[in-house]
């Protein structure tokens, strides 16, 4: 079973908020991702690390950042909220080494920007 | 460009079978990916094909053909659990994964 949290599982906000959600796993994986997800669509790639120290920008254009300190955690940052932010956010990890690996899912982050 | 494509959604009987295409047009390729999402979950891993050919996995079975750019995954003996969306995804040539905007399947009694 993975093991890998995120926090909160859901949150609304006003819009100009900062929000952090974060992402943890015990598996030791090196490689992270960030996924924005809208109902019905595909997944779309916002962040990326491959170990710590480590970040890239995915293929959509995002507003967020991510940091990757400690390889266990890797937290999604939104400096100032917008209706259009409105998303789930998934975070997922694969074992080190491999190319191209299963990705472990978290339970997902559901934003609501009003 | 890079595109993944499978059908919207799918409605099929329990204890039948049902097969989920899947069509991509991709730069390079490093493997097809098959994950399964529940309403309001994660996605959870199936399968993984890199060869031609089909893998087999107890009710689940996904094959691949790299020269026509295509994949399915075959479910035998639905059940009522297997209602949710089916997701296909590729790797690359940059061993990125480039997503399917899923397949919802519908399984009625």
């Amino acid at each position: 079973e993975a093991d890998i949290y995120q926090t909160p599982r859901y949150l609304v906000i006003g819009t100009g908020k900062k929000i952090t959600l974060e992402c943890s796993q015990t598996m030791g994986h090196d490689k992270m991702y960030w996924y924005q997800q809208d109902p019905g669509m595909e997944l779309h790639l916002i962040h990326y690390s491959y170990g710590v120290n480590s970040t890239e920008k995915g293929d959509l254009s995002s507003e967020s950042t991510v940091s990757r300190i400690r390889t266990e955690h890797f937290p999604l940052t939104l400096e100032s909220a917008r209706p259009s932010h409105t998303s789930q956010y998934l975070c997922a990890s694969s074992e080190s080494g491999r190319d191209t690996g299963e990705l472990f899912f978290g339970e997902g982050s559901r934003l609501t920007v009003l | 460009g890079q595109n993944i494509d499978q059908p919207t959604e799918m409605t099929a009987t329990e204890g039948a079978i049902v097969q989920i295409n899947c069509t991509y047009q991709t730069s390079g390729f490093n493997g097809l990916f098959w994950y399964q999402q529940h309403a309001g979950e994660a996605p959870t891993f199936l399968s993984y094909n890199v060869l031609d050919g089909l893998e087999e996995k107890g009710r689940f079975s996904s094959f691949l053909s790299r020269s026509k750019g295509y994949s399915y995954l075959l479910l035998k003996e639905l059940q009522m659990k297997d209602s949710a969306s089916y997701l296909c995804a590729v790797s690359d040539s940059n061993y990125q994964l480039i997503w399917g905007a899923g397949t919802k399947l519908i399984i009625k009694p």
